[in-house]
């Protein structure tokens, strides 16, 4: 059983184009999490949900929206797609916001924008 | 803000000696320090934290860390060193709601 799933795997699309990544987890977990992965492999934190709240908005480019229909899902939204978005998104989710709460990770989706 | 820092982007070392990915910390407070493994086109697994207690975690697939409080690290080790340990590392502090990653080191683990 896959815990966090997110569709598609990959994602090739034109510069301006507006795209969505969806993302759910099985685990029951209460906050899920999107991560941006550069091309030198470094992690930066996107978004957060906690019961359907947005608890962390990082300095992202407006054009990036997350939708949360419910608990188990956290979709991203990605609007007047540019070169510079290409990477690999990461959902991710964990059992609550306490510190010693680990992430659970999807496998990614690598978006790549011509 | 808390941070983590990973000195090494790479690591090489032989199969069956021992291996050490170094990860220092920048903290207010107590520091809750987590790894994680990537393998390629795989998403980031959980390896151990710390959160309080031994100095010495133990976690998945053999690996351990030690937590040193005076030299605020949390290095990452395994006594014996596997092929299939080859991948990217990720020294993590969580912060008020979300996971802060270093930026990563290549472990490779050859024959």
């Amino acid at each position: 059983d896959t815990a966090v799933s997110q569709t598609p795997k990959y994602l090739v699309t034109q510069m301006g184009n507006d795209k969505s990544i969806k993302c759910e987890q099985n685990l029951g977990h209460d906050t899920m999490y999107w991560y941006k992965q550069d091309s030198k492999k470094f992690l930066k934190i996107m978004f957060s949900y906690n019961n359907k709240e947005l608890i962390i908005n990082e300095t992202v480019p407006n054009r990036f929206s997350p939708k949360s229909p419910d608990k188990a899902h956290l979709n991203l939204h990605i609007n007047s797609l540019e070169l510079g978005d290409s990477a690999v998104y990461f959902c991710a989710s964990s059992r609550s916001t306490d510190y010693n709460s680990p992430l659970h990770f999807g496998n990614g989706t690598r978006l790549t924008v011509t | 803000a808390q941070s983590v820092a990973q000195p090494e982007d790479q690591v090489n070392v032989a199969e069956g000696n021992p291996l050490t990915v170094k990860c220092t910390y920048s903290v207010s407070g107590n520091p809750y320090l987590f790894w994680y493994v990537q393998y390629p086109n795989r998403g980031l697994q959980f390896l151990l934290k710390y959160i309080t207690g031994d100095n010495l975690v133990k976690g998945s697939y053999g690996f351990e860390a030690e937590f040193n409080k005076s030299q605020t690290s949390f290095h990452l080790k395994k006594p014996s060193a596997l092929v299939s340990d080859s991948a990217l590392y990720f020294c993590a502090v969580r912060d008020i709601g979300d996971m802060r990653f270093g930026a990563g080191t290549r472990l490779t683990v050859k024959p």
